[in-house]
């Protein structure tokens, strides 16, 4: 079983949808949560760290469930510039960052 | 605002040819990262440093060698290239274990095409 998995994707929907991602992770000892964002052909950035009371940041909503050890992200009133590639990054204090390998999304018009 | 800068952007190698990908980042940072992304397999850990002066192997070290020359620079050097290494390559850093909010910074990463 790999580290952390995501939904495989691709998600294709319509501009002003709302979509959510899932992420699971097999180490317990998981302490840091984050979600990156990946446009084609550029770099990982960082989207949102994830805390454990779940945040937000204006249409972006991180939950992480440590019991399940799942983490999710959900995108509200999706717009065209919000098509990428999601990865979760969990990472064990002290110890490497763990990527998983990313859900794309395509927003349509 | 540079961050994590990596050198060259672009570049072709012959098969067998050697090369360095140079990477440094401006933000005092204690680890450094060199990863490998290829479609449909995510991003893999090549090497690692913890602090100036270690290294580490990640998940695929195999063709590879590295150097932390100081705390800012962390160079990846192919020694003999092959057709496999073709790829893009991202540098990155973080602060790892200085807090539980540790994030980690990519370079814009390095297009190798070995031919």
């Amino acid at each position: 079983r790999k580290e952390v998995e995501q939904d495989p994707g691709p998600f294709n929907v319509p501009e002003g949808a709302t979509v959510a991602f899932n992420c699971t992770y097999s180490n317990s000892a998981s302490q840091s949560f984050f979600w990156y964002r990946q446009d084609c052909r550029k770099e990982p950035k960082l989207l949102m760290s994830v805390y454990s009371s779940g945040n937000e940041d204006g249409r972006f909503t991180a939950q992480l469930n440590r019991a399940s050890q799942y983490i999710s992200l959900l995108i509200r009133d999706s717009k065209l510039s919000d098509s990428a590639t999601y990865l979760c990054v969990v990472n064990i204090y002290g110890q490497n960052f763990v990527f998983g390998p990313g859900t794309r999304l395509s927003v349509l018009p | 605002n540079a961050g994590v800068t990596q050198t060259p952007k672009f570049q072709v190698l012959k098969t067998g040819q050697s090369m360095t990908l140079q990477c440094a980042q401006d933000m005092n940072h204690n680890s450094m990262y060199w990863y490998r992304q290829d479609p449909g397999m995510g991003l893999r850990l090549i090497y690692y440093s913890a602090s100036e002066g270690t290294t580490d192997k990640g998940e695929v070290p195999n063709g590879y060698n590295v150097s932390r020359l100081n705390k800012r620079e962390f160079s990846l050097r192919l020694e003999s290239a092959a057709p496999s290494q073709t790829s893009v390559y991202f540098c990155a850093s973080s602060d790892l274990g200085t807090g539980v909010r540790d994030t980690i910074y990519f370079g814009e990463g390095s297009w190798l095409t070995v031919v």
